[in-house]
């Protein structure tokens, strides 16, 4: 079971959109709708951002949006601010367990 | 509110055992799986495996049966993570995360037991 792909790194200004891609197999992320992202600022423990695909918990800013579309999911932040600094994970059901991807630092110019 | 309280940091030599503990509060303990994520100084979650306190119904990733074992007292609403012979290589920050079933994510999240290993 190998982590599920995501660039190391991506960057945007304040006010821009940013997306990252967290790419799978038929076996994780394009075998079920059960895809959610995690954002981590440094030392802290993470924080639930998306869940089945797309939805949002409550006080998630509607800034972060998630889809999906065959292997590879997204996330997508609009309207960058500064606190959304942060390393993300995407996570995936595979079947009887579940499998992160290897994180993506987003840097905020 | 949802609480999960993780046992403090701990510094060991490689060989001896190890068992760290995750108190859930303000929900039904034994209505939820727990799971448990390790993190590498440095790096990426890692998924271990969960426990379902009402049964004691326990799932490991691959990369981590036979390594650890994950178990439960629901009498007191707490999880462990257990080592019978810890490596150098198991030094890390593990975190342990309640998780919804239904869509296999963790929405609340314990604050990380830092685990040290080392001679």
């Amino acid at each position: 079971q190998s982590a599920l792909t995501q660039p190391r790194s991506v960057s945007g200004s304040p006010g821009q959109s940013v997306t990252i891609s967290c790419t799978g197999t038929s076996s994780d992320v394009g075998g079920y709708n059960y895809v959610s992202w995690y954002q981590q600022h440094p030392g802290k423990a993470p924080k639930l951002m998306i869940y089945d695909v797309s939805k949002r918990p409550s006080g998630v800013p509607d800034r972060f949006s998630g889809s999906k579309s065959g292997n590879t999911a997204s996330l997508t932040i609009s309207g960058l601010q500064a606190e959304d600094e942060a390393d993300y994970y995407c996570c995936s059901y595979a079947g009887s367990y579940v499998v992160f991807g290897g994180g993506t630092k987003l840097t905020v110019l | 509110e949802v609480q999960l309280v993780q046992s403090g940091a701990e510094v060991k030599k490689p060989g001896e055992s190890l068992k760290i503990s995750c108190k859930g509060s303000g929900y039904s303990f034994t209505s939820y799986w727990i799971g448990w994520v390790r993190q590498m100084p440095g790096k990426g979650l890692e998924w271990m495996g969960i426990i379902y306190p009402g049964d004691s119904d326990t799932r490991y990733s691959p990369s981590f049966q036979g390594q650890v074992t994950i178990s439960a007292d629901k009498s007191i609403s707490t999880a462990y993570l257990q080592w019978s012979s810890l490596k150098a290589s198991d030094t890390a920050m593990y975190y342990c995360a309640r998780m919804f079933s239904s869509g296999w994510y963790n929405d609340y999240w314990g604050q990380g037991t830092l685990v040290t290993v080392s001679s």
